[in-house]
């Protein structure tokens, strides 16, 4: 059974700082995807990975996939309040694609200024 | 462009009442669509999967039930809601692959 852990799942800093979330997965899989939710709000996709080494950045938010170590890390430069929001990875399950995704808990992240 | 709709976005509803949400997606032919669950201050459990008209994958047994009577249309139901129904729930659609999965907007339950 693919099971997928965040952590952290909560996380208070400061507006300025860098800081990392990482997803670890326990079955392989070469699919890995990242979302940001809003209080109740729906999943935005932000990143999808595909391949191992893949690294993607889009503004103070880059994510990098590892298979080997079957790990993905989220980083967040100089943190601004509006990334404040709850962030969750999920990995591809089965071979095909078609099974869905299997999500960890999330990372309640919380930017003060 | 692919979009996809979710109603309602609220419901209340009462113990041992019926339940049918539905889901849509357009400008797409078929695509593979999920149902997922997520409780307040959790993650997400994915509920049924579909990747064709009639073809129901279903993954938590529970009293829900999914339907595709049509391509892009999927349907979650209820004979009679439990309190422990009451959540967020989201619909998807993916290509699979290395395709993205897009989310509805979600209907948020409450049983009562």
């Amino acid at each position: 059974e693919l099971k997928v852990e965040q952590n952290p799942l909560f996380l208070s800093m400061q507006e300025g700082k860098n800081y990392t979330i990482y997803c670890n997965y326990s079955t392989t899989s070469d699919r890995l995807y990242w979302y940001r939710q809003d209080p109740g709000k729906s999943l935005e996709s932000l990143f999808v990975l595909l391949s191992n080494g893949a690294v993607k950045q889009e503004g103070r938010l880059m994510a990098s996939l590892d298979t080997k170590a079957r790990l993905s890390t989220l980083h967040i430069t100089a943190a601004v309040h509006d990334l404040s929001a709850t962030y969750f990875c999920a990995v591809a399950r089965g071979g095909g694609g078609a099974d869905g995704l299997t999500f960890g808990k999330g990372t309640h992240l919380i930017i003060q200024p | 462009s692919q979009t996809i709709h979710q109603w309602p976005a609220t419901l209340v509803q009462p113990v041992g009442s019926p339940l049918s949400l539905e889901c849509t997606v357009e400008g797409t032919s078929n695509p593979n669509l999920y149902w997922y669950r997520q409780a307040a201050g959790r993650g997400l459990q994915l509920l049924f999967y579909s990747v064709g008209i009639g073809q129901i994958s279903s993954e938590v047994p529970q009293n829900l039930s999914a339907s595709r009577p049509q391509d892009r249309q999927f349907i979650l139901s209820s004979k009679k809601l439990l309190l422990s129904d009451s959540s967020f729930y989201l619909c998807a659609w993916s290509f699979g692959g290395g395709s993205g999965y897009t989310f509805g907007s979600g209907t948020r339950l409450t049983v009562v």
